[in-house]
């Protein structure tokens, strides 16, 4: 059985820093392009990040553009979201996403707050 | 970016009856080179994480019930529930896959009447 299980979310000051983590299993991690989705409370979709199999291409939404690093670790099967300069409008749940032909699996989420 | 755009933006049909979603794309999803259309619909019920019901625009995931089709191209898509059930309670999401950043639309609220 697929599972994505995603940490590391809590509350943190603005401009502060925090480190998502995504715990696979249930599939070859290795050989899947992951992406990371957030949804503000009672808000929609969006989508933040997505990296390549092994970890050499990134790409990125601009508002987290030069604050926010995705990465993996496929020995570990873990996907990561480091994540820094923390704005009010970062909050919210932030999902672990598996692509296949798009989306087809989704962790429950972390909850990010930020706010002083 | 491309803008993705549903109507309506909530919806309340009676038990058993059709309910239609509709979703617009600000260009094309589709892909010349193998002739897909590069959307997906999503379903999120109170409390939970997105679920994929369709992709390449009308191919529906394993396990959905086929009372949910899709259908479309181009720019103009549509998501049909045939005989609504309880459980359709949710909110329903499109999205496009054909270029980064991979945008949602704003999501339509499906409810009983």
């Amino acid at each position: 059985e697929v599972q994505l299980v995603e940490s590391g979310g809590g509350l943190v000051q603005p401009g502060g820093s925090l480190r998502l983590s995504c715990a696979a299993s249930g599939f070859t991690f290795g050989t899947y392009w992951m992406h990371w989705v957030r949804q503000a409370p009672g808000k929609g979709l969006v989508w933040v990040s997505r990296i390549n199999t092994d970890g050499r291409s990134a790409v990125y939404a601009d508002s987290v553009k030069g604050r926010f690093t995705i990465s993996r670790d496929n020995a570990k099967n873990t996907l990561y979201l480091e994540m820094h300069s923390l704005r009010a409008d970062d909050t919210g749940v932030f999902y672990c996403v598996r692509e296949t032909t798009t989306f087809d699996y989704w962790g429950l989420g972390t909850l990010v707050t930020v706010s002083s | 970016d491309i803008v993705m755009t549903q109507s309506p933006d909530s919806l309340a049909v009676s038990l058993g009856e059709r309910a239609t979603i509709n979703c617009k794309s600000s260009q094309s999803l589709l892909h010349s080179f193998n002739n897909k259309n590069y959307l997906g619909w999503f379903q999120q019920k109170r409390g939970q994480p997105p679920k994929l019901l369709i992709y390449w625009a009308s191919t529906r995931e394993s396990g959905v019930p086929d009372r949910f089709s899709a259908g479309g191209s181009g720019t103009d898509f549509t998501l049909t529930i045939s005989s609504l059930q309880a459980e359709d309670v949710a909110v329903y999401y499109c999205q496009q896959y054909h270029t980064s950043p991979y945008t949602f639309g704003q999501g339509t609220k499906l409810e009983i009447k």
